[in-house]
């Protein structure tokens, strides 16, 4: 059974950057009909999603986050990661990653448009001074 | 940009039908998938590309989508179904996920 685990500092103090890593078991961070995302959740709010990444390292994100967001994967570790600049208090929230099903034809995958069938747990990031 | 509009809370008596909309400009042209969100946990998926079920998710969860709206049926509604729900579709038009603003749905 698929699992995802996000790991990471739990406090951030403002303008510093905020990093997490979603680590993968019970299945390949390389399969090549999966995207891999994260989301997030301010404390007493919805879901605003922040970006996915694909196993080539092609990366989708979220316009409004994009200049200060990037995810990389690391296909060996079976880990995919989450570095956020500048961050603020907006920021705090609980982080999520979960895989992402996209749209896939001959082998390969196109753009992230499926749904978010495997979740962690969830990570709580505060941003504090 | 997308924007998906859901009813910020429904209630429902136990035993009856819940139903938890989603609207969105032509939302029936595109593949709409629900999340069900119970206090302190991670989202579950429960429905997916509008009307598929995981095999985990009882069949008295079904879904539909139509023209401006989709829509999250709960069918004999019970206590353990208090939840928020979450509606989610793919912008292609800029590329991005789009997440409704989510439904609390009460058993009263």
């Amino acid at each position: 059974q698929l699992q995802l685990q996000e790991s990471g500092p739990g406090l951030v103090k403002p303008s510093e950057t905020l990093s997490l890593t979603c680590t993968v078991s019970g299945g390949s961070i390389s399969s090549i009909l999966d995207y891999w995302g994260w989301i997030r959740q301010p404390p007493g709010k919805g879901l605003e999603w922040i970006g996915s990444i694909y196993s080539s390292g092609s990366a989708f994100y979220n316009p409004s986050l994009r200049s200060r967001v990037t995810v990389s994967v690391d296909t060996s570790r079976n880990q995919f990661s989450l570095k956020m600049t500048s961050v603020t208090a907006a920021d705090t929230a609980m982080y999520f990653c979960a895989r992402h099903g996209g749209y896939c034809s001959g082998g390969t995958c196109f753009y992230p448009s499926g749904e978010f069938d495997s979740w962690g747990q969830g990570s709580l990031v505060t941003v504090s001074s | 940009s997308y924007v998906l509009t859901q009813p910020p809370s429904v209630s429902v008596a136990p035993g009856k039908t819940a139903s938890i909309t989603c609207g969105g400009d032509n939302i029936g042209l595109k593949n709409v998938h629900w999340y069900q969100q119970k206090s302190g946990q991670a989202p579950v998926q429960v429905i997916s590309y509008d009307t598929d079920r995981p095999s985990a998710i009882p069949k008295r969860i079904s879904g539909f989508n139509a023209g401006n709206t989709a829509t999250l049926t709960i069918s004999g509604a019970e206590a353990g179904d208090e939840a928020d729900y979450y509606c989610q579709v793919w912008d292609s038009s800029r590329d991005q996920v789009v997440f409704g603003g989510g439904t609390k749905l009460t058993v009263l």
